[in-house]
């Protein structure tokens, strides 16, 4: 089993450029989501899904969007990149109230 | 909306001194979950506290659920070098699907 994959591992992206970070995983979890990680502010939480056709707004939703069209993807859409969202992005997975399961996250610089 | 704060947000210590990071969240929790994450690498599951006052440990990390389960804390015994990361504490309240990260202690080890 790979776990969760995320794509790319490093990404610049030029202000108001548009982009999907990918992340995918092979353990059939239902429950997955995507963290933005920020020095000083631990793991907040952008969009969350409990399964496929079924996603939700985490702590800071606002200038990306998600869906899930099947159990193993879970893509995040930037809309129109900001400096302000310059961040690592971890995507994570788990099933029911067990651990989750981390990629190994995507450094997004927006210049 | 549920908060998780973690303190000290960095902590250096000497090898072989003990450590101690504290987590306290806004509400009630129905677990916690510890995680540590290495420096440029992505979090990983430690382990799981359901019971209020449930005490776990794993060789030298002491992990405890508080009685009114809504703070815990990870006691590390005369640290090494390899214990050096940042450690996140993360809670789900009631039948929230929504896992909120605390902010994290960084943990710096003096050879």
């Amino acid at each position: 089993n790979a776990g969760v994959t995320q794509t790319p591992k490093f990404q610049v992206l030029k202000t108001g450029q548009s982009m999907t970070l990918q992340c995918a995983q092979d353990m059939n979890h239902e429950y997955m989501s995507w963290y933005r990680q920020d020095p000083g502010m631990g793991l907040r939480l952008i969009h969350y899904s409990v399964g496929a056709g079924i996603t939700d707004q985490g702590e800071v939703p606002n200038g990306y969007n998600v869906s899930r069209s099947t159990t193993e993807d879970f893509p995040l859409r930037l809309l129109s990149a900001a400096p302000s969202q310059t961040s690592v992005y971890f995507c994570a997975s788990r099933q029911g109230r067990t651990e989750a399961f981390f990629g190994q996250g995507t450094r997004l610089t927006v210049v | 909306g549920q908060q998780v704060m973690q303190i000290p947000q960095y902590q250096h210590v000497q090898e072989g001194e003990d450590f101690t990071t504290y987590c306290n969240s806004s509400t009630t929790l129905s677990n916690i979950q510890w995680y540590k994450q290495r420096p440029g690498g992505h979090p990983v599951f430690l382990i799981q506290l359901v019971k209020s006052g449930e005490v776990k440990k794993q060789k030298r990390l002491t992990f405890q659920f508080g009685e009114a389960k809504k703070n815990s804390s990870l006691h590390i015994t005369a640290t090494q070098t390899t214990d050096v990361g940042t450690y996140f504490c993360a809670g789900k309240s009631g039948g929230y699907q929504k896992v909120t990260f605390g902010t994290g202690t960084k943990l710096q080890v003096i050879p």
